[in-house]
């Protein structure tokens, strides 16, 4: 079982609409969530990270996280053309020794946002 | 310039043949990372690095090694590169285990 699963997409949505990008984890050990956003042929940026339950709020985009239901999401509010990407979630390990601070990568949701 | 940077951006090379990727960076963080990009399969973490004298095996290591020669500097080698090792190569860095930043990235086809 992958331990981080994104919603396969791709996802297609409306210019100025909002898209809801979602992703499950299996470590109840972690506690810290990323999201990254990846341009066709380009290295993933970091766009939001959360470590509380709640939401993060950072402009158009807003991070939720429930560790009890162990669910991260991302909305992005008035989408636009130019957040057509991959957007990767990532849950970091809490483990001790040697595998504190890994990355785990779910496989992505492509996000297309037409005019 | 850029704070991570990887040598070469695209390399095409033949079966079994021994191939180095290169990544630096000047952002002065501890931690190094290389990871492999394949399409529909996310970011899988082949070789990280806590310092020069650390260096763990991730979910992918086998046919490949590496080499933290400096705090700044990390390498993934391919001793005999094989055609399922195609992919986008990756190296990341980060500051004590705190978010990662990623460098441009090195499109690898072995033929």
């Amino acid at each position: 079982q992958k331990e981080v699963e994104q919603n396969s997409g791709p996802l297609s949505v409306p210019e100025g609409a909002i898209a809801s990008l979602n992703c499950t984890y299996s470590d109840r050990g972690s506690q810290s969530f990323f999201w990254y956003r990846q341009y066709s042929g380009k290295s993933p940026e970091l766009i939001m990270s959360i470590y509380s339950n709640g939401d993060k709020e950072d402009g158009r985009f807003t991070a939720q996280l429930n560790k009890a239901s162990q669910y991260v999401s991302l909305l992005i509010r008035d989408s636009q053309p130019s957040d057509s990407a991959t957007y990767l979630c990532a849950s970091r390990s809490q483990a001790g020794g040697t595998s504190y601070g890994k990355l785990t990568f779910g496989q992505g949701t492509i996000l297309t946002v037409h005019p | 310039d850029a704070d991570v940077t990887q040598t070469p951006r695209n390399r095409i090379t033949k079966t079994g043949k021994r191939i180095m990727l290169e990544c630096s960076q000047t952002k002065g963080h501890d931690r190094m990372y290389w990871y492999r990009q394949d399409p529909g399969l996310g970011l899988r973490l082949i070789y990280y690095s806590f310092d020069v004298k650390d260096i763990n095996k991730g979910e992918i290591s086998d046919g490949y090694s590496v080499s933290r020669q400096a705090q700044a500097k990390f390498s993934l080698s391919l001793e005999s590169a094989i055609p399922n090792q195609t992919a986008l190569y990756f190296c990341a860095t980060s500051e004590s285990g705190w978010s990662q930043y990623f460098g441009p990235g090195t499109r690898l086809t072995v033929t």
